[in-house]
């Protein structure tokens, strides 16, 4: 089946950039999205890209798409204490399939 | 108002008892969604349903099943809990018309015990 890959863990100190990656393995991906789990809540749809732009930028938050290489980033500018979570990657093709998700990477911001 | 709730928010039960999760939702949406969470694992998909009387099997879904009664409701069942039915449960909706892809909006999260 398709598959999603993402690291499980970065580190970053405050008022750096952050730089989350994802990888999938799914050519037809349509959009792909990013969440962001805070500590004891549900997730929360951060952003998402249509798969024929290859930049979104929302505030500080930046998604990259790589459609030829099947690569996305998330990129957080000036990274708070508040950035702290777990960040899920997720792809969605023709619509008739459920989103198959990356299994988070958590972010660690350090004062 | 959130607009998708589960309900318990946290249970803790024994092994071999039927438990009952239930999912309810004010968006409209058509399609439901249950994942179990556990550390290092990330989401994992048990039943989702695209419509009313329609059931998928998900990843994993032995030992569990469900029941869609009405558009917004989706309840999850473990039959017969274990402890390796221990994890954190997420139940999800999206909208197939919304023309935006499939973004999925998530419940609070119900946290289940099972000693």
């Amino acid at each position: 089946g398709e598959d999603v890959e993402q690291s499980l863990f970065l580190s970053v100190r405050e008022g750096d950039s952050s730089v989350i990656n994802c990888t999938y393995t799914d050519s037809s991906s349509t959009y792909l999205y990013w969440y962001k789990q805070e500590p004891g809540a549900g997730l929360q749809l951060l952003t998402y890209i249509f798969s024929n732009m290859d930049m979104k930028q929302d505030q500080r938050l930046t998604v990259l798409l790589n459609k030829k290489d099947k690569h996305l980033s998330l990129r957080i500018a000036d990274t708070q204490t508040g950035d702290s979570a777990i960040y899920f990657c997720a792809e969605s093709n023709s619509g008739n399939t459920p989103l198959v998700f990356g299994k988070g990477t958590r972010l660690s911001v350090i004062a | 108002d959130a607009d998708v709730t589960q309900t318990p928010r946290n249970r803790i039960t024994k092994t071999g008892k039927r438990i009952m999760l239930e999912c309810s939702q004010t968006k409209g949406h058509d399609r439901m969604y249950w994942y179990r969470q556990d550390p290092g694992l990330g989401l994992r998909l048990i039943y989702y349903s695209f419509d009313v009387k329609d059931i998928n099997k998900g990843e994993i879904s032995d030992g569990y099943s469900v029941s869609r009664q009405a558009q917004a409701k989706f309840s999850l069942s473990l039959e017969s809990a274990i402890p390796n039915q221990t994890a954190l449960y997420f139940c999800a909706t999206s909208d197939s018309r919304g023309g935006g892809g499939e973004t999925q909006y998530f419940g609070p999260g119900t946290r289940l015990l099972v000693l």
